[in-house]
């Protein structure tokens, strides 16, 4: 059966720390790998990775996938409070259009 | 662009009424999805059309969801009746994929409560 595990389920941090969310997946037919960031309403677009080993970065954020291991990871360093969220992690398949996501890692940032 | 519209924004209703959600997709998007969010279940597919057909409905729970499309610019998602149960954020999102450079996009959401 297809599925996206994604750990920790909830971290808290303080300001400044950096932290690591893993999203590993069994899935057939794998297409891409997104990450988004859940607030109080819709899930926002982070990143997309379909190739190993290569990094995408955004500011304090970063992804990167290993697809022979099965996993990503997100990272954030110098966290702020404004990234206190939800991080889903979801795996689109080339043999349809829908993408299957993890549950999601709560991230509290406290000041 | 404005974005994926939903509405409304917030619904409360009574056990047994009819509940219809609205989406308006992105001008261009050849796809939109419903998805239904809960804190026990996460986020869910209910159902996805690829240019206004839609392809697959496993994820509707009963008889009493429905959805239609009809045409590119605008979705709803029908309860009838509604129970407590169905309460939760119901979420529409539009894509269109060109290679492997596109992933979705959400609207706002509607926040279902069912009394």
């Amino acid at each position: 059966e297809d599925k996206v595990v994604q750990s920790p389920l909830s971290l808290v941090v303080h300001e400044g720390d950096t932290v690591t969310l893993n999203c590993s997946y069994e899935v057939t037919n794998f297409r891409s790998l997104l990450w988004y960031k859940q607030e109080k309403k819709a899930p926002t677009f982070l990143f997309m990775l379909t190739s190993s080993g290569i990094e995408k970065k955004s500011g304090r954020l970063s992804s990167i996938l290993d697809k022979k291991e099965l996993f990503s990871i997100l990272n954030i360093t110098a966290t702020q409070t404004g990234d206190s969220a939800v991080y889903l992690c979801a795996v689109a398949q080339y043999n349809n259009n829908d993408m299957r996501f993890g549950a999601g890692t709560r991230l509290t940032v406290k000041p | 662009d404005a974005g994926v519209i939903q509405s409304p924004r917030h619904e409360v209703t009574e056990m047994g009424q009819e509940v219809t959600l609205r989406c308006k997709p992105i001008s261009g998007h050849d796809y939109l999805f419903w998805y239904r969010q809960t804190m026990m279940r996460g986020l869910e597919l209910l159902i996805y059309f690829n240019n206004n057909v839609p392809i697959d409905d496993s994820g509707m729970p009963e008889d009493r969801f429905s959805a239609k499309m009809p045409n590119a610019s605008f979705s709803t998602l029908k309860i009838q009746p509604s129970e407590p149960r169905d309460s939760a954020v119901y979420f529409c999102a539009s894509s269109l994929w060109q290679g492997d450079n596109y992933g979705y996009t959400f609207g706002s959401g509607t926040r279902l409560t069912v009394v």
